[in-house]
């Protein structure tokens, strides 16, 4: 059985960019949460959804937005990228307990 | 505030040697609490625990829950150099299930 996948693994953005990370979770799991873990840090929680629908959020500005869709599939978006926001995105789906993390998303602002 | 605290931060053992990590909480709505090893990219899951001192064991890894004290330990007995790792305790905590609250992580070194 696939894991939790994501995409792009790498990428590289300018400062004031936009960008757009994807997830898939494990076949079955509704539920997909978001984190960001900077160098050195545990993940921090970003956002957590659940059919669709936002049922969490961290403490990230605006700039930071996500949706799931109708496949439990999920995009996080940030806007207006900052030097700060380089860093190890990680996309996690649950389903009855157990919390599985994918390979991440590396993101360099420069 | 919600927090994790993980001790220590850094750790360097010999191979044979065994290692125990601490992890102590404060959360409100306290659901599960979970370690993983983290190498290169993903936390890799090891243990969920939500009772309190029921050992969870594998292999040469186990774990422990002390609910009424706030906190839980890993152990790893016969340390291998495939054991350096950092290791991340984190808190299911609140209403929704998935938002995890991470400690900094245990980084684990073993020397041959």
């Amino acid at each position: 059985d696939a894991g939790v996948t994501q995409s792009p693994t790498h990428l590289i953005k300018t400062r004031g960019q936009h960008v757009t990370l994807r997830c898939s979770p494990i076949s079955g799991h509704k539920s997909v949460s978001w984190y960001q873990q900077v160098l050195g840090q545990g993940p921090q929680f970003i956002f957590q959804y659940y059919e669709k629908e936002e049922r969490g959020r961290g403490n990230f500005p605006d700039r930071f937005s996500a949706r799931q869709f109708p496949n439990y599939s999920s995009e996080l978006n940030v806007n207006a990228l900052l030097l700060g926001d380089s860093a190890l995105y990680l996309c996690a789906s649950s389903l009855g307990g157990t919390i599985y993390f994918g390979e991440g998303s590396w993101l360099t602002v420069v | 505030e919600d927090k994790v605290v993980q001790s220590p931060l850094s750790l360097v053992v010999h191979e044979g040697d065994t290692v125990t990590l601490n992890c102590s909480y404060e959360v409100t709505n306290f659901r599960s609490l979970l370690w993983y090893k983290q190498e290169k990219k993903a936390p890799t899951f090891l243990f969920m625990l939500t009772s309190s001192g029921i050992e969870k064991k594998s292999g040469r890894l186990s774990s422990i829950l002390d609910k009424k004290e706030l906190f839980s330990i890993l152990n790893i007995t016969a340390t291998q150099t495939g054991d350096s790792a950092v290791y991340l305790c984190a808190v299911e905590a609140g209403g929704s299930q998935g938002n995890l609250i991470f400690g900094k992580g245990t980084k684990l070194s073993v020397k041959p």
